[in-house]
């Protein structure tokens, strides 16, 4: 059972590109979300999605993109890389409940180290 | 709104003495808390959760949580600490119908 599997690991940008970071469950979770962590700021919700073709936004959504095409993947776009987007981003799925209502805890990805240059 | 609080940044603790690592939250219902733990180039890490019942919480590893509803603390703790406890802690509070939401985290240090 794998979990929640995110790649790259690692990955170094230059301002302006952009790129894709991806991420899978197999555990058939409704519920997905995308955070980024930096020091001493906990993790801030950029994305979330609560089932196959539905998404909103989060706390930082601002230069990022999603889609939620199947259940098992919910990647995270970079539009145009800026510098203040060097961050570690962790993906996690969770069971989401009839009503979005679950006490189910998430489970994590190992993240992706990003930097732009 | 959700928020919740780790008032320490930083916890160092004695290898066998007993460990305390502070939450606090402010919800306008009733909250389902989380302890997690991240260790070094990893993902977080589920560690126990109160929904509802008896304040006493145990989880994983011989952690365990303390609900107060009057102090709104979520408070984590362990009897006799490891150097193998030492990682990043981080508490969080998901209300009905919303999303979760994460404290900045407390460094625990276990020294030996």
């Amino acid at each position: 059972n794998a979990g929640v599997t995110q790649t790259p690991k690692f990955q170094v940008l230059k301002t302006g590109q952009s790129m894709t970071l991806q991420c899978a469950q197999d555990m058939n979770h409704e519920y997905m979300s995308w955070y980024r962590q930096d020091p001493g700021m906990g993790l801030r919700l950029i994305h979330y999605s609560v089932g196959a073709g539905i998404t909103d936004q989060g706390e930082v959504p601002n230069g990022y993109n999603v889609s939620r095409s199947t259940t098992e993947d919910f990647p995270l776009r970079l539009l145009s890389a800026a510098p203040s987007q060097t961050s570690v981003y962790f993906c996690a799925s969770s069971y989401s409940g009839p009503l979005f209502d679950s006490n189910q805890p998430q489970h994590f990805g190992d993240g992706t180290r990003l930097s732009i240059l | 709104a959700q928020s919740v609080a780790q008032p320490e940044d930083q916890v160092n603790v004695a290898e066998g003495n007993p460990l305390t690592v502070k939450c606090t939250y402010s919800v306008s219902g009733n909250p389902y808390l989380f302890w997690y733990v991240q260790y070094p180039n990893r993902g977080l890490q589920f560690l126990l959760k109160y929904i509802t019942g008896d304040n006493l919480v145990k989880g994983s590893y011989g952690f365990e949580a303390e609900f107060n509803k009057s102090q709104t603390s979520f408070h984590l703790k362990k009897p006799s600490a490891l150097v193998s406890d030492s990682a990043l802690y981080f508490c969080a509070v998901r209300e009905y119908g919303q999303n979760f939401v994460f404290g900045p985290g407390t460094r625990l240090s276990v020294l030996p």
